[in-house]
């Protein structure tokens, strides 16, 4: 069956950076989008961009351009997200989710989710 | 960015009630480019309804989605207890998905 495994929780400081992984299973890791969502305590859901695994092509949301880096190891089906400059609005749950790769659909939905992790930036 | 709104905030009911959730786009959603997701406490959203109406594998059939423009609505037959929760609708009308802000079907 299809799995999105996330990493544990991170706390870091104002201007570190963070990295999260996501390791995929039980399906074709290339054939399908991978994204990052993040969703703040108790706030909606901010999508923040996508990885193609098959070549590793991204796609950032203009708010997060600059901050952040999607990147992928095809040998172990795990993607990774690197957000740089953390500051308090930053603190989320950070969730990958899949989505199939359509190229008729203007866009995409996501059809599985990662269990999320939660980054905490403080001082 | 389209923006979606969704009513009610809060929507209080019993078990065995019909729910009725609204979201509203900004601008049209064309071809009904809309899907819906369930989040229950402390968990991962789960897609519900794609493409406005179509429900995603596993989904029980009291779940259903329907409208199209600017208006669309989830519709749950008949609540179940594990129903209460809170739903998202989201857009892929444009290749920047948005989320509505989530309303929360909570027990009577």
């Amino acid at each position: 069956q299809v799995q999105l495994v996330q990493a544990g929780g991170e706390v870091k400081k104002p201007g570190a950076s963070v990295r999260v992984s996501c390791k995929a299973s039980g399906y074709a890791f290339s054939s399908f989008y991978m994204h990052w969502v993040r969703q703040a305590p108790g706030q909606g859901l901010e999508w923040m961009g996508l990885i193609n695994p098959s070549g590793g092509s991204t796609l950032y949301t203009q708010k997060f351009q600059g901050r952040v880096s999607m990147t992928r190891d095809t040998s172990t089906s795990t993607v990774y997200m690197e957000l740089s400059g953390l500051r308090s609005e930053d603190t989320a749950i950070y969730y990958c989710a899949r989505s199939i790769i359509d190229w008729s659909l203007p866009g995409y939905f996501f059809d599985y989710w990662g269990q999320g992790i939660l980054v905490t930036v403080s001082s | 960015e389209i923006v979606l709104t969704q009513s009610p905030g809060t929507l209080s009911l019993s078990p065995g009630e019909r729910a009725t959730l609204s979201c509203r786009a900004s601008q049209s959603v064309t071809s009904g480019y809309l899907a819906w997701y369930q989040q229950k406490f402390g968990q991962a959203p789960r897609l519900l309804i794609y493409g406005a109406s179509r429900r995603a594998t596993g989904i029980p059939d009291r779940f259903s989605g329907s409208g199209s423009g600017t208006e669309f609505t989830l519709t749950i037959g008949r609540l179940e207890p594990e129903d209460f929760a809170v739903y998202f609708c989201q857009q892929y009308r444009s290749s920047s998905p948005t989320f509505g802000q989530g309303t929360k079907v909570e027990i009577k």
